[in-house]
């Protein structure tokens, strides 16, 4: 079946740091690929997403590139700010006819000034 | 208002009793979802209408949980005889309709927690 492993947090930056959450998925067929984040207080709401092979994805300077061949959908972003500070989920869905998503666990970023 | 509507947001029960968490997709979306989040295990999908089909139920944990869709619209979620290890944050999602990959939006969700 299909599964996403994204990397534990929580993720503890200082402002304007680089930032990667590795996101890692088994899927049969061709998935889209999304990154999901939850403010505190708040609904998941979508930040990005990737529907084939080699596209990227990005969002408020969030980027993540759809990886065929190591099965990847990292999260970058080059400069992280406190208001980042969040949970992040990747997730798939598949082609099977409708858009059911399958998600990590979540990684928690904390941006401190 | 515009987005998915979940009530109530905080429910708190004793174990053994009957809980309904309700949803209010947005207008016009065909498709429904209930996931439940629990503190470190991520979202774990439960149930799925789309529009008039049979529902995907292959996500509920125990005969115990059970969901209805009326008039293709707003969805009701019931546990009953509630445990302990059902306490979580229920949340729902919509979608406009059947096309693959396409975006889910979701509510702020319903925290429920069993005491």
């Amino acid at each position: 079946g299909n599964s996403v492993t994204q990397m534990e947090g929580p993720v503890t930056l200082s402002e304007e740091a680089f930032l990667t959450i590795n996101c890692t998925y088994t899927a049969t067929g061709y998935p889209s690929l999304f990154w999901y984040v939850q403010y505190p207080g708040e609904g998941l709401q979508l930040l990005l997403k990737a529907t084939k092979a080699d596209d990227k994805g990005s969002n408020k300077g969030f980027e993540a590139t759809y990886r065929k061949e190591t099965t990847s959908f990292h999260l970058e972003k080059g400069s992280v700010q406190v208001s980042d500070s969040a949970v992040y989920f990747c997730a798939l869905s598949d082609r099977s006819g409708y858009s059911t998503l399958t998600f990590g666990k979540g990684t928690m970023l904390l941006v401190s000034p | 208002g515009a987005g998915v509507s979940q009530s109530p947001s905080n429910k708190v029960t004793e174990k053994g009793k009957d809980v309904e968490l309700r949803c209010d997709p947005i207008s016009g979306h065909t498709a429904l979802y209930w996931y439940r989040q629990s503190l470190g295990q991520g979202l774990e999908f439960l149930i799925y209408f789309q529009g008039n089909s049979a529902p995907d139920k292959s996500g509920l944990p125990s005969d115990r949980f059970s969901a209805e869709r009326t008039g293709g619209s707003v969805s009701t979620l019931t546990i009953q005889r509630t445990q302990q290890e059902d306490s979580a944050v229920y949340l729902c999602a919509s979608s406009p309709g059947t096309s693959p990959g396409g975006e889910l939006f979701f509510g702020e969700g319903s925290r429920l927690t069993v005491l």
